[in-house]
């Protein structure tokens, strides 16, 4: 089993739509977890860390369940600029982090 | 943030030659990352770089095949030994962010184009 599994996409999605990403991770040991964006031929970039309580930045809520080991974003009013691949990311508790194999969304008009 | 830069941007190569990446960082970082991102894939992690020691490489990596110098804190390369077509890859350098609790900032990464 992978230690951070993800929706395998691609979700193509008319603008102004919600779409919903989640990602399940192995290691109930995790501590930390992240949401990353990488653009087509770019490098990955933080979109936001995700907090037990959940959070949310703008159009973008982050919810982490430990119990079942379970993360997601939640991406409201689509733009074709959230067209790009999601990365699950979590902190496995060994040197660094560990990431999942993306989810690609394309907002489309 | 951290500014990384990494050279070469890409480069194709011949079967059996080696290749060397270099990664340069704006600020003293104690640990750099060498990630791998296959084509149509996530990101592998192919070792960590410390300064002053040995690099430490998870599993499936070896020192032999993908050698790493860690001469100062500002500064890394990773060598590609004698490269097949199975190593065309993206290859990325990154660091731990000095504010956020695990975020990581990438280099630009290196396209490898082995022929």
């Amino acid at each position: 089993r992978k230690e951070v599994e993800q929706d395998p996409g691609p979700f193509n999605v008319p603008e102004g739509a919600t779409v919903a990403f989640n990602c399940t991770y192995s290691n109930s040991a995790s501590q930390s977890f992240f949401w990353y964006r990488q653009d087509c031929r770019k490098e990955p970039k933080l979109l936001m860390s995700v907090y037990s309580s959940g959070n949310e930045d703008g159009r973008f809520t982050a919810q982490l369940n430990r119990a079942s080991q379970y993360i997601s974003l939640l991406i409201r009013d689509s733009k074709l600029s959230d067209s790009a691949t999601y990365l699950c990311v979590v902190d496995t508790g060994r040197r660094a982090l560990t990431f999942g194999s993306g989810t690609r969304l394309q907002v489309q008009p | 943030s951290a500014v990384i830069s990494q050279k070469p941007s890409r480069d194709i190569c011949q079967r059996g030659t080696s290749l060397t990446i270099q990664c340069q960082v704006d600020s003293q970082v104690t640990m750099m990352f060498w990630y791998r991102q296959q084509p149509g894939q996530s990101l592998t992690l192919i070792a960590t770089a410390n300064q002053g020691s040995e690099a430490t490489y998870e599993s499936g990596f070896v020192i032999d095949k993908f050698p790493i110098s860690r001469p100062n804190l500002t500064f890394s390369t990773l060598t590609v030994s004698n490269m097949s077509p199975e190593d065309s890859s993206i290859y990325l350098c990154s660091v731990e962010s000095r504010g956020t609790t695990g975020e990581l900032f990438f280099g630009e990464g290196s396209r490898l184009t082995v022929l």
